[in-house]
């Protein structure tokens, strides 16, 4: 069973597109996150959900719209893709009740803005 | 502010030669600190954590940390190298208040040299 699961892979688009990323996790995780990978591997904090309520929001440009139904999943829309954002994002997951909570990772999605 | 220094981008090794790859982080309170491997186009996998239980963590094959307080870091060893050790560590350190993020270092690329 995948613990932290997102689609698509792969996302290979045109700019100026919209397009959607999903992330579900079945660990009973009441809290996930969004993360991009650029080409150097940095990784930086987008976002973060615990119970559907926003709790990080870093300064991230608002063409990136999270959305989360319930606390199983975690959602990333993008509007008006531009060159930039092509990179890796992952979406993790944890509990938020002590510091010693582990993250557990997706696999990743690569997209591609042509 | 809480940080975390990854004081090496790559480091290369023989096969079967120890490896170190080091962290140093800055925090204000006694926090958690984690190490994450990232192989080749897949995500992150826990290695291990330290959580003030013991100051020597074992994690999955093969490596290890030790938590020096009075040096502020959290180095990972490896006695002997495998080839399949070749990726990306990143050193995470998660401050015990203020906030709900965990912070990554910039993560060192290791290559073991056959």
């Amino acid at each position: 069973d995948t613990a932290v699961s997102q689609t698509p892979k792969y996302l290979v688009t045109q700019m100026g597109n919209d397009k959607s990323i999903k992330c579900e996790q079945n660990l009973g995780h009441d809290t996930m996150y969004w993360y991009k990978q650029d080409s150097k591997k940095f990784l930086k904090i987008m976002f973060s959900y615990n119970n559907k309520e926003l709790i990080i929001n870093e300064t991230v440009p608002n063409r990136f719209s999270p959305k989360s139904p319930d606390k199983a999943h975690l959602n990333l829309h993008i509007n008006s893709l531009e060159l930039g954002d092509s990179a890796v994002y992952f979406c993790a997951s944890s509990h938020i009740r002590t510091v010693q909570e582990t993250q557990y990772f997706g696999p990743g999605t690569r997209l591609l803005v042509l | 502010a809480q940080s975390v220094t990854q004081l090496d981008s790559h480091v290369s090794v023989s096969e079967g030669t120890p490896v170190l790859l080091r962290c140093n982080y800055s925090s204000s309170y006694s926090p958690s600190l984690f190490w994450y491997v990232q192989h080749p186009n897949k995500g992150l996998q826990l290695l291990l954590k330290y959580t003030s239980a013991a100051t020597l963590v074992k994690g999955i094959n093969g490596f290890e940390a030790e938590f020096k307080k009075s040096e502020t870091s959290f180095h990972l060893t490896k006695p002997s190298a495998h080839m399949s050790d070749a990726a990306e560590y990143f050193c995470v350190v998660r401050p015990t208040s203020g906030t709900y993020k965990y912070i990554f270092g910039t993560g060192t690329r290791l290559k073991v040299l056959a």
